[in-house]
């Protein structure tokens, strides 16, 4: 099993430019989850997926765009880029199934995005 | 809200003990859990307390009272390797599904 995988791994844009980051899992786990992570910040929630089909807010969701394609896949979108963006952007999984060991988020490798 | 206090970096020995402290506000809650995190890694999963008391795995332990919305992670025999970051996250429930809210994470350096 691969876990959560990430691409791309490394991303350079310009301002004003898109793009999607990607995100799998091969856990069949209900729930999914998109971070960023800044220095000194900890990580913050961006978006969240409960089940396939829905989509929630999280803490820090301006400028961002989510797809729950399948139960596999959780996309995020950069619409329109700005250096504020600039961070690393953690995807995670977990069963969700209702709370205790099995609400365990399983982390991707992480992708490291510069806007300039 | 949530809100969640560390410490923002802790030094130790190697062979020494360490604790590193959580304190929380939020609604909701329901659990805490324990992350580490090596420079450049992700983030994965230590230890999990639902109910108040102590938790051991291993090297590492984690305790949380409830009352007192305050939970540590106590590291045993401390290795180089576990030169790390360390995030406590609280459980939440929401009408959406279950989330965490991380803390902003103890830089853990363990000298010779």
């Amino acid at each position: 099993n691969a876990g959560v995988t990430q691409t791309p791994k490394f991303q350079v844009l310009k301002t004003g430019q898109s793009m999607t980051l990607q995100c799998a899992q091969d856990m069949n786990h209900n729930s999914m989850y998109w971070y960023r992570q800044d220095p000194g910040m900890g990580l913050r929630l961006i978006y969240y997926s409960a089940s396939e089909g829905t989509t929630d807010k999280g803490e820090v969701p301006n400028g961002y765009n989510v797809s729950r394609l399948n139960k596999r896949e959780f996309s995020l979108r950069l619409e329109s880029a700005a250096p504020s963006q600039t961070s690393v952007y953690f995807c995670a999984s977990s069963d969700g199934g209702g709370g205790g060991p099995t609400d365990t988020q399983y982390f991707g490798p992480g992708t490291r995005l510069t806007v300039l | 809200g949530q809100s969640l206090e560390q410490p923002s970096e802790v030094t130790a020995v190697e062979g020494a003990i360490v604790q590193i402290n959580c304190t929380y506000q939020t609604s909701g809650f329901y659990g805490l859990s324990w992350y580490q995190q090596h420079d450049g890694g992700a983030p994965t999963f230590l230890s999990y307390n639902a109910l108040d008391g102590l938790e051991e795995t291993g090297r590492f332990s984690s305790f949380l009272s409830r009352s007192d919305s305050y939970g540590y992670l106590l590291l045993q025999e401390l290795q180089m390797k576990d030169s790390a970051s360390y995030f406590c996250a609280v459980h939440i429930l929401t009408g959406g599904g279950n989330k965490l809210t991380f803390g902003t994470g103890t830089q853990l350096k363990v000298e010779l």
